[in-house]
C-alpha cells in the first residue's frame, strides 16, 4: 500500500463547475498535509496547508481533513481554464521522521472552457 | 530574490562525470530539503539539513550521491560518476523549519545523463 494515494486522473471538469480532489494516507500518525499544484514543465507551488480536521478555505480553494477516515481532499470553486495542472498531495507523517514530505502521485486535473 | 533558487537550470552531462547541483534556500529558513522527480514519477524525498547537519540522508539513491550546506545557507548536491537512472529534475525546498512547516521549492535543475 502506497503511503499517499491519489486518483492519477485526468479529472475534466467544465469552466464554473467544482473539482474535488482527493487524497488517502497509510500512517495514522501523519500530523501535516499539504496540497501542491505543478503545472507542466514546472516546479510544485504550495496552495494550502491543512493541520486540524475539518474544513479551510482560501479564495476559490477549500482543503479538508478528516484523519478518522485518512483522507485530504481540495475543493476548487469556480473552476478556471488556468487551473488545469497536476494536483499533489503531501503528509508528513511520523514514520516519515516528521520533517520529509511524502507525496501522492498527483490527479491531472483539465479544465475546459 | 524571495523564493528559492537553483543552479544550473538545466545540466547535460555524459556518463560517468560527476556533477553539482547549487541550491540557495529563502532567507531565514533553516531547513533545506532535496528531492527528485523522475519523468512521469512522483517526488521522491533525498535528504534534508536542519541548519548544516542532514539528520535524515535516508533518500540518497547510492554512494554516489553525497550533499553539503555550509553556513546555514546554500546547500550543494554532488552526484558521482553519473549513470543514466540520475536522469531526473531535481529540486530543492526550503522552510522554516521542520516537523510540519510548509516546504516552498524552488525552479529544479534537469538533469540529462547521456
Amino acid at each position: 500500500q502506497k503511503e499517499v494515494e491519489q486518483n492519477s486522473g485526468p479529472l475534466s471538469v467544465p469552466e464554473g463547475a467544482i473539482a474535488s480532489l482527493n487524497c488517502t494516507y497509510s500512517d495514522r500518525g501523519s500530523q501535516s498535509f499539504f496540497w501542491y499544484r505543478q503545472y507542466s514543465g514546472k516546479s510544485p507551488e504550495l496552495i494550502m496547508s491543512i493541520y486540524s480536521n475539518g474544513d479551510k478555505e482560501d479564495g476559490r480553494f477549500t482543503a479538508q481533513l478528516n484523519k478518522a477516515s485518512q483522507y485530504v481532499s481540495l475543493l476548487i470553486r469556480d473552476s478556471q481554464p488556468s487551473d488545469s495542472a497536476t494536483y499533489l498531495c503531501a503528509v508528513i507523517s511520523l514514520r516519515g521522521g516528521y520533517n520529509k514530505l511524502i507525496f501522492g502521485a498527483g490527479t491531472r486535473l483539465a479544465v475546459h472552457p | 530574490g524571495a523564493g528559492v533558487s537553483q543552479s544550473p537550470s538545466n545540466k547535460v552531462t555524459e556518463k560517468g562525470k560527476d556533477v553539482e547541483l547549487r541550491c540557495d534556500p529563502i532567507s531565514g529558513h533553516t531547513a533545506l530539503y532535496w528531492y527528485r522527480q523522475s519523468l512521469g514519477q512522483g517526488l521522491e524525498f533525498l535528504i534534508y539539513f536542519q541548519g548544516n547537519s542532514a539528520p535524515d540522508k535516508s533518500g540518497l539513491p547510492s554512494d554516489r550521491f553525497s550533499a553539503e550546506r555550509t553556513g546555514g545557507s546554500v546547500s550543494t548536491l554532488t552526484i558521482q560518476r553519473t549513470q543514466q537512472e540520475d536522469s531526473a529534475v531535481y529540486l530543492c525546498a526550503s522552510s522554516l523549519g521542520t516537523v510540519g512547516y510548509e516546504q516552498y521549492f524552488g525552479p529544479g535543475t534537469r538533469l540529462t545523463v547521456t
